[in-house]
């Protein structure tokens, strides 16, 4: 079945460690988006990536960093710079343009410990 | 700076009865409009995406109509379930961006049955 798939579900971290937050799809979808959601907030925007080995800051990029190497794999780095990391994170997908349905994993829970 | 609002935060319905509720976004510089359903431990899900004013879309019971003039969309469940138990979310896209999807907190919708 095509999908995303996030893993972990759930992510402890330490103070002044970077992790990582995995996103694959195969959907064969060119465009990918991180978002991190805050209780009773919309989803912001971390980074999103419209094309292999490019990408894009969102409106809180500070303290992440992203890659895009293959089509398929979008993961998200957060790092010690991040200063308030806990949150829920979502990946997503598009085929393209804004006026088609966008795909979800089913997020990373991460914990500052 | 563009907001999407909706309304209520969230919504007690008795099993069976009908309910709405309410998207609004920015009138100028539209281009589509999105609604999900997220329901608790799964990932958001696609119920529409709208982009003609005046358009109606349906899905079974749900539906949804949209006013890009006014700028709001409503959404309607008929006969609700226990299944319509979820946080449903909209998100706008504006037309002088090809990535950018705004997302409104979400309405949380539990059915008492």
């Amino acid at each position: 079945d095509g999908g995303i798939t996030q893993s972990p579900k759930y992510l402890f971290r330490k103070e002044g460690q970077n992790v990582t937050l995995s996103c694959e799809q195969n959907l064969n979808h060119d465009a990918m988006y991180w978002y991190r959601q805050d209780p009773g907030q919309g989803l912001r925007l971390i980074y999103y990536s419209q094309i292999v080995n490019d990408f894009q800051k969102g409106d809180i990029a500070e303290g992440y960093s992203v890659s895009r190497e293959k089509k398929e794999s979008f993961p998200l780095t957060v790092t010690s710079a991040q200063k308030n990391p806990t949150a829920f994170y979502l990946c997503a997908s598009l085929p393209g343009a804004m006026n088609t349905e966008a795909f979800f994993g089913q997020g990373t829970r991460l914990t500052v410990v | 700076i563009l907001n999407v609002e909706q309304s209520p935060q969230s919504l007690h319905v008795q099993e069976g009865d009908s309910t709405n509720f309410t998207c609004s976004f920015p009138s100028s510089n539209f281009y589509a409009l999105h609604w999900y359903r997220w329901e608790t431990a799964k990932s958001p899900e696609a119920l529409f995406v709208m982009t003609l004013n005046g358009d109606e879309k349906k899905k079974g019971r749900i539906s949804a109509t949209l006013n890009t003039k006014e700028g709001y969309s409503y959404l309607y469940i008929k006969g609700s379930q226990p299944e319509d138990s979820a946080t449903y979310l909209c998100a706008f896209s504006p037309m002088d961006s090809n990535y950018q999807l705004i997302w409104g907190a979400g309405t949380k919708l539990i059915i008492k049955p």
